[in-house]
């Protein structure tokens, strides 16, 4: 059981736009925590997507967008590609009673159909 | 250009233990966070605990306190993972990777290539 809840799987057409959240709570993003994205190809590490909810590191590509709002955040690609078939996390960070931890959402595979 | 090289792929026997190096090339290691996040066969990822080696002190994920130990050699700029008594469960791609500035709470911009680890008897 994941500490940050994405839908296990969405799906798209090439070209389309599609959206991924990440749901918390009020220990880890709404405690304002910020909020990053991975993609991960198959046998692959993940790569830094979105970094601080809404940042591009150099080389990737505008398609891809990240907003944060409350106690949840979102991924969004647009103009599909066939290429964009990965996995996708979203990581924040928890602090709670029971101490402070680096947290992963479950993680969403992208269909491109 | 920072690089994150692991050693290569173990098989362990139930209750034995692994350790897992990552070393680090390219930028300034001591006052970067690094920290390991494993992967079993078709699951997500899973943050195992990190350190910033210049403080020295590590901070592990409840789940694995007691079993994990992360260590590093400012000397050869590699971090250390050991895992110990393992089970079945522990069958996985174990990655190091590279956090932010004296930050242990953020992205990490740099990966290792994965180590599997898999525990059979």
């Amino acid at each position: 059981q994941s500490v940050l809840t994405q839908p296990p799987s969405v799906s798209g057409a090439p070209g389309q736009r599609v959206t991924i959240s990440c749901t918390g709570s009020s220990s880890n993003i709404g405690a304002g925590y910020d909020v990053h994205w991975y993609q991960q190809l198959p046998g692959t590490a993940p790569k830094l997507l979105i970094y601080g909810n809404s940042n591009r590191p150099s080389g990737v590509p505008d398609r891809f967008s990240g907003s944060k709002s409350g106690t949840s955040a979102s991924l969004a690609i647009t103009g599909l590609q066939a290429e964009d078939e990965a996995d996708y996390y979203c990581q924040s960070y928890d602090s709670s009673l029971s101490g402070s931890n680096v947290v992963f959402g479950g993680g969403t595979k992208l269909t491109v159909l | 250009q920072v690089q994150l090289v692991q050693s290569g792929a173990e098989v362990k026997k139930p209750g034995s233990s692994v350790k897992v190096s990552c070393k680090a090339s390219g930028g300034t290691f001591s006052s970067y966070a690094i920290s390991w996040v494993r992967q079993a066969p078709g699951q997500g990822l899973e943050w195992m605990g990190g350190i910033i080696p210049i403080f020295g002190t590590a901070n592990y994920a409840q789940k694995f306190q007691g079993r994990v130990t992360i260590t590093t050699d400012e000397s050869t700029s590699t971090a250390y993972m050991e895992l110990s008594s393992l089970r079945s469960e522990d069958t996985a791609v174990y990655y190091c990777a590279r956090g932010l500035h004296y930050d242990s709470s953020g992205y990490y911009r740099y990966w290792g290539q994965g180590t599997l680890v898999t525990v059979s008897s």
